[in-house]
């Protein structure tokens, strides 16, 4: 079994500060991908990183995939209140076709 | 557009009844998917069919939960008989590509409370 461990589970910040999450494995895979998820409603996707080193920025949200793709960090700059909610990362494996392997999430809260 | 359609959105019943969770996919994806959310284990996936086949449900708890998916455009998840420990938020979510790199849509989910 792939298992996925976020960190920190919990983060509580004011607005304007950075912070990063972070997701990390004992297993390759072969692309990740990362979730927003409000409270009432389903995930949806931010981004899918599949190469090795690969950065992707998204307005203030900058995306890592380690080289050894156990890996991967999200970075955001100048949260805001709008950034509040839980930050899932995914993982597919070489060889598990669609199954997607989630981890527990990040709850981030921003305060105004 | 019309995203994932989940019904009903709460559902409250007792230990004992059975229970039946109702997904429309987007129109077009050949992908559903069926996970569920606790505080405990986070999103697990239960079941995914690819063009209405079942191709892996490995996750399925044990022989109390079943899935079909009679056509594109509609699966169901049902439990029978419920039990406490399945109280949790059930997701369906649909995809346009059999692969992993392909975008997950969820809806927004069947809260489920069995007392």
């Amino acid at each position: 079994t792939q298992l996925l461990e976020q960190s920190p589970q919990f983060l509580s910040i004011q607005e304007g500060e950075n912070l990063t999450v972070y997701c990390n494995s004992s297993s390759v895979f072969s692309s990740l991908q990362w979730y927003r998820q409000e409270p009432g409603e389903g995930p949806v996707l931010l981004v899918t990183v599949v190469t090795g080193g690969e950065v992707k920025k998204l307005k203030r949200l900058t995306f890592q995939f380690g080289d050894a793709r156990k890996d991967s960090s999200l970075h955001i700059t100048a949260a805001q209140p709008g950034d509040t909610g839980l930050y899932l990362c995914a993982g597919a494996g070489w060889t598990s076709g669609s199954r997607l392997t989630f981890g527990e999430g990040t709850q981030l809260t921003v305060n105004p | 557009d019309a995203g994932v359609i989940q019904s009903p959105r709460h559902e409250v019943t007792e230990m004992g009844q059975e229970v039946t969770l109702r997904c429309k996919p987007i129109s077009g994806h050949n992908s559903l998917f069926w996970y569920r959310q606790t505080m405990m284990r986070g999103l697990e996936l239960l079941i995914y069919f690819n063009n209405n086949v079942p191709i892996d449900d490995s996750g399925m708890p044990e022989d109390r939960f079943s899935a079909k998916m009679p056509n594109a455009s509609f699966s169901t998840l049902k439990i029978q008989p419920s039990e406490p420990r399945d109280s949790a938020v059930y997701f369906c979510a649909s995809s346009l590509a059999f692969t992993a790199i392909g975008e997950l849509f969820f809806g927004e989910g069947s809260r489920l409370t069995v007392l």
